[in-house]
């Protein structure tokens, strides 16, 4: 069973859209949680931690469930600019210092 | 913010040749820096754990004697693809983790290789 397992993808969603991730992670004890962003050919860039009590950052929003082990992505209003690889990244030590878990990525493409 | 440079950032060689890889931290000492390899549409899979003034560690069924790890200082690890076949044809990147660091550090990525064997 891989670590971390993504929504198979891939978004293809009309600007304006809100368009929702979904990921499960199989270690309970990973500490950490992340989404990051990768655009075609380039290195991953971090979009955002994931906390427990829910976190917001315009129009992202990202949630953890740690009795399902489950985290999500929310995107409201969707930017041509969004299209993009969506990273779900699980640390099984108490920041991003320990080694990380890649999910495979969930490709999203916003239309005009 | 801190950066990691990865250089080259795109290499194409023969079959039988060796090839480095160079990731410095411009803005910060890292003493643990991480080597991933991308195959199209897959993960990121951590190849090994490169520790500064000491041997790398391994990932299960990533070959040591394959893929030569260096950290000889603070800001520098290298990684070497010796006698190269076209199933090395991959993107490797690296990332750095400070010395010093918060929890929910953010991680911070090289540019990546993208090497081709021909």
């Amino acid at each position: 069973r891989k670590e971390v397992e993504q929504d198979p993808g891939p978004f293809n969603v009309p600007e304006g859209a809100t368009v929702a991730f979904n990921c499960t992670y199989s270690n309970s004890a990973s500490q950490s949680f992340f989404w990051y962003r990768q655009d075609c050919r380039k290195e991953p860039k971090l979009l955002m931690s994931v906390y427990s009590s829910g976190n917001e950052d315009g129009r992202f929003t990202a949630q953890l469930n740690r009795a399902s082990q489950y985290i999500s992505l929310l995107i409201r209003d969707s930017k041509l600019s969004d299209s993009a690889t969506y990273l779900c990244v699980v640390s099984d030590r108490g920041s991003t210092l320990g080694r990380l878990y890649f999910g495979r990525g969930t490709q999203l493409t916003v239309w005009p | 913010g801190a950066v990691v440079s990865q250089h080259p950032s795109r290499v194409i060689c023969k079959s039988g040749t060796s090839v480095k890889i160079e990731c410095r931290s411009l803005d910060f000492q890292a003493t643990t820096m991480f080597w991933y390899r991308q195959f199209p549409k897959q993960s990121l899979m951590l190849m090994a754990t490169s520790n500064e003034g000491s041997k790398a560690t391994y990932e299960q069924g990533v070959e040591k004697d394959k893929f030569l790890i260096n950290h000889a200082s603070l800001t520098l690890s290298t990684l070497t693809v010796t006698s190269a076949h076209p199933e090395d044809s991959s993107f490797y990147i690296c990332s750095a983790s400070f010395t010093l660091g918060s929890p929910n550090t953010e991680a911070f990525f090289g540019q990546g290789t993208r090497l081709t064997v021909v």
